[in-house]
């Protein structure tokens, strides 16, 4: 069974203080692993999709990178805007698509 | 470009009662996507179609059905509300290229319904 285990739950960083967030996970065959950003009482936001190990995407102070047991979201000199929930899916050889529970990030001036 | 959109946006029921939600997207995907999100437990997903007509089972599609007649709305129908139905519904479509089904996903702003 696919499975997606995101960490911290919880992170709280000073604004420009870069770190990771990570997702664990466990598939049949990866065809597609996804990370989305979520505002309180807002739907997700795409960001990325990564398809192999070894790949890299970045988009403003966000970026994710693919190892074949995780995916993490490096996060570069953060900014109180940035303060959100990130989710990690993935789909597989199975074709189902499978969300972690997020974790939800606070930058603080 | 409204995007997705979904009506209503809060709704309470009380069980054994119905309703349908209903999902509009004026980006002229093809695929559309029901989820639930729950605290402590992710989003999952319920139902999804691949095209208009079509509909397929999710995750956990117990206790919903769906109807997709037209390309641009996606239509959740509870036909007997339960507690264990109290829940945050989003609705999600994409277009179909190199990622295929599960393709980068615009998912609109959320029903939150609770069956009391």
């Amino acid at each position: 069974e696919d499975q997606v285990t995101q960490s911290p739950e919880a992170l709280r960083l000073q604004e420009g203080e870069s770190s990771s967030l990570n997702c664990s996970y466990t598939v049949s065959g990866l065809r597609g692993l996804f990370w989305y950003r979520q505002d309180p009482g807002k739907g997700p936001e795409f960001l990325f999709t990564l398809y192999s190990a070894g790949e890299e995407k970045e988009k403003e102070r966000l970026k994710a990178t693919l190892t074949k047991k995780e995916s993490f979201l490096h996060i570069t000199a953060p900014k109180p805007e940035d303060s959100a929930t990130y989710l990690c899916a993935l789909t597989g050889t199975a074709s189902k698509l499978t969300f972690g529970t997020g974790t939800r990030l606070q930058v603080t001036l | 470009n409204a995007g997705v959109t979904q009506t209503p946006k809060f709704r309470v029921l009380k069980t054994g009662q119905s309703m349908t939600l209903l999902c509009a997207q004026d980006m002229n995907h093809e695929y559309m996507y029901w989820y639930r999100q729950d605290p402590g437990m992710g989003l999952r997903l319920i139902h999804y179609s691949v095209g208009e007509g079509t509909t397929a089972k999710g995750e956990v599609p117990d206790g919903y059905n769906v109807s997709r007649l037209k390309k641009q709305n996606f239509l959740l129908g509870l036909e007997s509300a339960a507690p264990s139905q109290t829940s945050v519904y989003f609705c999600a479509s994409s277009y179909t290229g190199a990622g295929g089904l599960y393709n980068e996903q615009f998912f609109g702003p959320g029903t939150r319904l609770t069956v009391l």
